[in-house]
Formats: C-alpha cells, sequence, structure tokens
C-alpha cells in the first residue's frame, strides 16, 4: 500500500540469531504498530509507538523490542530468535488523527525459525 | 481487556449467493468502532467496512453490510452476490476510541471463505 514499507519480505534465520524487521512510513503519521499474525489467533500486536521515542508493550512482547528514532521508521528487533517466533509479521501505520479511518498495514515479511 | 471472537474458522457460498460471516466481542468501553478486515492470498491486509459503536444504522459498502447489535455485543458482515475474488481471510476487529488506547486494534482469529462457481 501506498506510504507503508516492510523489510525484508521473507526471511529464514536460525535459531540463537538476532534478527531485525523495518517498517518505513513515508506519510509523518504519529502512531505505528507491530502485529504477528498466526493460524488460529489472528493478529496480535507485540509493540506500538505513538511518537518518536514513545513506544510500548503490546499483549506477545516477551522477545521483542522495538526502536524508533525517527518518525519515518519503526524496527521491530527479535533479540534471539526461536521457532516459536515464526510468523507473519504486519507493520501498520494510523493515518492522521481522524479516529474512524481505518489503518494501512505493510505487506507483511515472512519470517521462519530454524 | 477486550476480546473479539469469530467463531467460524471456515465459510464456503455459492456465486452470486448471500454469506453472513460472525463476530461477537467482549468490552466494558461504551464508545469504539469496529471493523473488517479482508486479507487475500497475496497477503495484503484491506479494510472492508467500518462501524461507528454510537451510530445506530448499520454501516454498508456496495454489496457489503454489517449488523451491528450493540447490546449483544454483535457484529457480522453479510456479502451479497459473492464473487470469486472475496475468497480470501476475513478478520473482525475491535478498537476503543479515545481515551489511552493509542488506536490499539484487537483483532479476532480470522474465518477464511471460499467461493465456489
Amino acid at each position: 500500500d501506498a506510504g507503508i514499507t516492510q523489510s525484508p519480505r521473507h526471511k529464514v534465520t536460525e535459531t540463537g540469531t538476532p534478527v531485525t524487521l523495518r517498517c518505513h512510513q513515508t506519510e509523518n503519521h504519529r502512531y505505528m504498530y507491530w502485529y504477528r499474525q498466526d493460524p488460529g489467533h489472528g493478529l496480535r500486536l507485540i509493540h506500538y509507538s505513538y511518537g518518536v521515542k514513545d513506544t510500548d508493550k503490546g499483549e506477545v512482547s516477551d522477545g521483542y523490542s522495538v526502536s524508533r528514532s525517527k518518525t519515518e521508521d519503526f524496527l521491530l528487533t527479535l533479540e534471539s530468535a526461536t521457532s516459536s517466533q515464526t510468523s507473519v509479521y504486519f507493520c501498520a501505520i494510523r493515518p492522521g488523527d481522524r479516529e474512524t479511518y481505518g489503518y494501512t498495514f505493510g505487506s507483511g515479511t515472512r519470517l521462519t525459525v530454524v | 481487556a477486550q476480546t473479539v471472537t469469530q467463531s467460524q474458522p471456515e465459510m464456503s457460498v455459492q456465486e452470486a449467493e448471500t454469506v453472513t460471516l460472525s463476530c461477537t466481542y467482549d468490552t466494558s468501553e461504551s464508545d469504539y468502532y469496529l471493523f473488517w478486515y479482508k486479507q487475500p492470498p497475496s497477503r495484503q491486509m484491506i479494510l472492508v467496512i467500518r462501524q461507528e459503536a454510537y451510530k445506530q444504522q448499520n454501516a454498508t459498502e456496495n454489496r457489503f453490510s454489517v449488523n451491528f447489535q450493540k447490546a449483544a455485543k454483535s457484529f457480522s458482515l453479510k456479502i451479497s452476490d459473492s464473487q470469486l475474488g472475496d475468497a480470501a481471510m476475513y478478520f473482525c476487529a475491535y478498537r476503543p476510541r479515545g481515551g489511552t488506547s493509542y488506536g490499539k486494534l484487537t483483532f479476532g482469529q480470522g474465518t477464511i471463505l471460499t467461493v465456489h462457481p
């Protein structure tokens, strides 16, 4: 979708290695989110940000950290990847301050931990 | 904590027929938003329809409409004249309005919709 990109799109990594996923937006939105999608669970919130250097935990934050040093970039780091972190990861932004708007999602990153 | 439940893991419909996907939610908030998202095999998340809880009128978007029952905390999606392109995973989502929610969405488990020609 226009204005938000995730990288990489696919990644295979080994257990115990650190991994960083990147979310980049071009529209200067304040709110950004990281979700993971797993069968039977839908999308679950990992971390979110409400401004530069302002972040907080979601419901499944264990084993993950985030950073937001610039408005446009929101990074998700798996400190030491485990097989349970094999998932599809989505970044999302909340457009503007008009609360009735939906959200814009990135195309997702499929991460496999072997 | 808010929860969203989609009790139908899979649904199927014949092309041109109507299908209804169910969603229930649990919240103590009185003002909130509800959404239906579509996820085709491309993985893209596409907003289908949204509903503001303070509006009694059910939202409609072309062939898509909702049945919003606030007292029952139910938010079903009706797809009329189903098309092959409607085949996808559908997610129901909730978020409270304002306050300290920071706009966090809570999703249901998803329903896979198959459309038969």
